[in-house]
């Protein structure tokens, strides 16, 4: 069972939007920054948004990040089929000293 | 850009014990200055958190998550670039593979190794 909870998959088809949902509590996303990571088949994860909205560079902007209480939101637009892949979010737990990742959401791009 | 690349995995008996590399390399990064971290990913799993190691500067002390605490170590090297991750008494729910990140900043992991795969079995 992990800390921040994410659904475990979600799909849309080419071109469309989709959004994937991260919720935790004031002890993680409530008071720190969240991060999201994007892990192709077969690769390692990826830094795809850091401090909660933010791109590091070659990010395309089709990716975005939000905040709202304790939660937060992946979203991404004009999906690809080269989108496909597990989507992590991730931040730092005051409470429990350490770093928490969500459970991981698989999309599927039809 | 930075680098890093894991070695010394393998294939381990239950209660064995393991020692993991990572090495970084790149123009623009000053090691000694990075909060090195363990993720590692069971197979068909998600993202584990295993521990981390701050910076000599700030006092060089690691966290680790509770699955592995008391058998895990992180430690490193700041003169070869390395941080390094002792696994004793392995359990068979280690096997995982095991990459290598850095804290960028206190709230994102970038960049990440490749990993090195770890099995423990009999």
């Amino acid at each position: 069972q992990s800390v921040l909870t994410q659904p475990p998959s979600v799909s849309a088809a080419p071109g469309q939007k989709v959004t994937i949902s991260c919720s935790g509590s004031s002890f993680n996303i409530g008071n720190n920054y969240v991060s999201w990571y994007q892990q192709l088949p077969g690769t390692a994860p990826k830094l795809l948004i850091y401090d909660n909205n933010k791109r590091p560079s070659g990010i395309p902007d089709r990716f975005f990040g939000s905040k709202s209480g304790t939660s937060v939101t992946l979203g991404i637009t004009g999906l690809q089929t080269g989108d496909e892949a597990d989507y992590y979010c991730g931040t730092w737990d005051s409470s429990l000293s350490l770093w928490v990742f969500g459970g991981g959401t698989k999309l599927t791009v039809l | 850009e930075v680098q890093l690349v894991e070695s010394g995995g393998g294939f381990i008996k239950p209660g064995g014990s393991l020692r993991l590399s990572c090495t970084a390399s790149g123009s623009g990064f000053t090691f000694s200055n990075a909060w090195m971290t363990w993720v590692r990913q069971a197979p068909g799993k998600g993202l584990e958190w295993v521990g981390r190691i701050k910076s000599k500067s700030i006092g060089g002390t690691t966290d680790y998550a509770a699955p592995v605490k008391g058998r895990f170590t992180i430690s490193r090297d700041d003169s070869k670039n390395t941080q390094y991750l002792q696994m004793n008494s392995l359990k068979s729910e280690d096997t995982a593979l095991y990459y290598c990140t850095v804290h960028l900043g206190e709230f994102s992991l970038d960049p990440w190794g490749q990993g090195t795969l770890v099995t423990v079995s009999s």
